[in-house]
């Protein structure tokens, strides 16, 4: 079973555009990883958040996680065609030993 | 190695079938993970190689599912007697050292099985 879930399931936004996605989780964490998929492609690191970390950027990505409520945000600025993909956030327990997925957002960026 | 490798990329096999998916990791990673992802979620864990050393195999779906490891590089994941609802994509990723840093994964090998 899953561990987190995202929202939106889909997201469609111009080129130029914001795009924010969240996800929630349900147990204590080590860390929270964000990975990006494109059709047909293996997954691709984007950004990693330890769990006494509060805010990350890295590019035009920005990750939020806020562990009291058990959530995290990642935002994409000033979004290009190629951002188009699925986006997942991941999940390391404090003793775990793998990544716990959630279900993906679908982004789309239309030019 | 450029990055994580799978082979095959895609496999059809008949019901009953027994298949076998290779993972080349990237040089000197220690830490080997398999994952199963169906279409339209999230990728599932199903093993956890440190090593040669299988620590953790808690997401295998049923003993059907056979993964090793045995030199601490290559790792084969096999299915025996494959059913329908073994069809997914079967992800390979690697890690440096230890689960908390970020994986490396393979571009899969998409299992259909008919």
């Amino acid at each position: 079973s899953q561990q987190g879930e995202e929202d939106p399931q889909a997201l469609s936004i111009q080129e130029g555009e914001n795009a924010t996605m969240n996800c929630s989780y349900k147990t204590s964490i080590n860390n929270l990883q964000w990975y990006r998929q494109n059709s047909g492609r293996g997954l691709v690191h984007l950004i990693l958040i330890r769990s006494n970390e509060r805010e990350k950027h890295s590019g035009r990505l920005r990750v939020t996680l806020d562990t009291s409520k058990k959530s995290s945000s990642l935002l994409i600025t000033a979004s290009r065609a190629a951002d188009t993909a699925s986006y997942f956030c991941a999940t390391v327990t404090e003793y775990g030993n793998k990544l716990v997925f959630g279900a993906g957002t679908i982004l789309r960026v239309k030019s | 190695g450029a990055g994580v490798s799978q082979s095959p990329r895609y496999k059809v096999a008949k019901r009953g079938q027994d298949v076998a998916l290779r993972c080349d990791p990237i040089s000197g990673h220690v830490s080997l993970f398999w994952y199963q992802q169906a279409l339209g979620q999230g990728p599932e864990f199903l093993t956890y190689f440190q090593n040669e050393a299988q620590l953790d195999k808690s997401g295998l779906p049923s003993d059907r599912f056979f993964a090793e490891r045995p030199e601490g590089s290559v790792s084969t994941l096999k299915i025996q007697r494959t059913q329908q609802e073994d069809s997914a994509v079967y992800l390979c990723a690697s890690s440096l050292v230890r689960v908390y840093n970020e994986q490396f994964f393979g571009p899969g090998t998409r299992l259909t099985v008919l």
